[in-house]
């Protein structure tokens, strides 16, 4: 079955610093993979997509790039802000899997002035 | 305002107690979905509706029901809550295009259940 790793958090960065959150994914298929983004009391907004092997999903700052021949798709971004404390999903879909969704646990992030 | 709306927001219930949990999008969504999330195991997908008419299991289904009552709404029924069930629950919807899978999930803002 298909199954998504991210690493735990809580991950704790001081303001400008860069920030990197470990994904990978186990899929049968050729999934399409997704950031989905939590801030506190609210739903999950995507971040940023990518359907193919090697696309570069890319938004607010934010990127991701979809590596087939590591199974990963790490989320990366050069200087984060206090307003980028959340919690950051990674998602695999798999259209063979009837679009359903697989998330990983999920990475607190908390940004410090 | 477009999107998924998901109500009520907070409820706390007791044990044995049952409750039904709204759902609707005015997007115009073929698939809708309904997740739970609990703290360090992201979300995990308890029934999905493919299109209007149709409901299928996902991965924890055990003492829930689903209802696709039209192409909009998808209600999610705990006939007897149990402790176990505290969680928040989010419902989503995602259209059908050419390559489907490629398109990202709607979220609504969820459902926060307790029981005692």
């Amino acid at each position: 079955g298909n199954s998504v790793t991210q690493m735990e958090g809580p991950v704790t960065l001081s303001e400008e610093a860069f920030l990197t959150i470990n994904c990978t994914y186990t899929a049968t298929g050729y999934p399409s993979l997704f950031w989905y983004v939590q801030y506190p009391g609210e739903g999950l907004q995507l971040l940023l997509k990518a359907t193919k092997a090697d696309d570069k999903g890319s938004n607010k700052g934010f990127e991701a790039t979809y590596r087939k021949e590591t199974t990963s798709f790490h989320l990366e971004k050069g200087s984060v802000q206090v307003s980028d404390s959340a919690v950051y999903f990674c998602a695999l879909s798999d259209r063979a899997a009837g679009n359903k969704l697989t998330f990983g646990g999920g990475t607190r992030v908390l940004v410090k002035p | 305002n477009a999107g998924v709306t998901q109500t009520p927001k907070f409820q706390v219930l007791k044990t044995g107690q049952s409750m039904t949990l709204q759902c609707a999008q005015d997007m115009n969504h073929n698939s809708m979905y309904w997740y739970r999330q609990d703290p360090g195991m992201g979300l995990r997908l308890i029934y999905y509706s493919a299109s209007e008419g149709t409901t299928d299991k996902g991965e924890v289904p055990n003492g829930y029901n689903v209802s696709r009552l039209n192409k909009r709404e998808f209600s999610l029924r705990l006939e007897s809550a149990a402790p176990s069930q505290t969680s928040v629950y989010f419902c989503a919807s995602i259209g059908q295009g050419l390559v489907g899978s490629n398109q990202p999930q709607h979220f609504g803002d969820g459902t926060r259940l307790s029981i005692l």
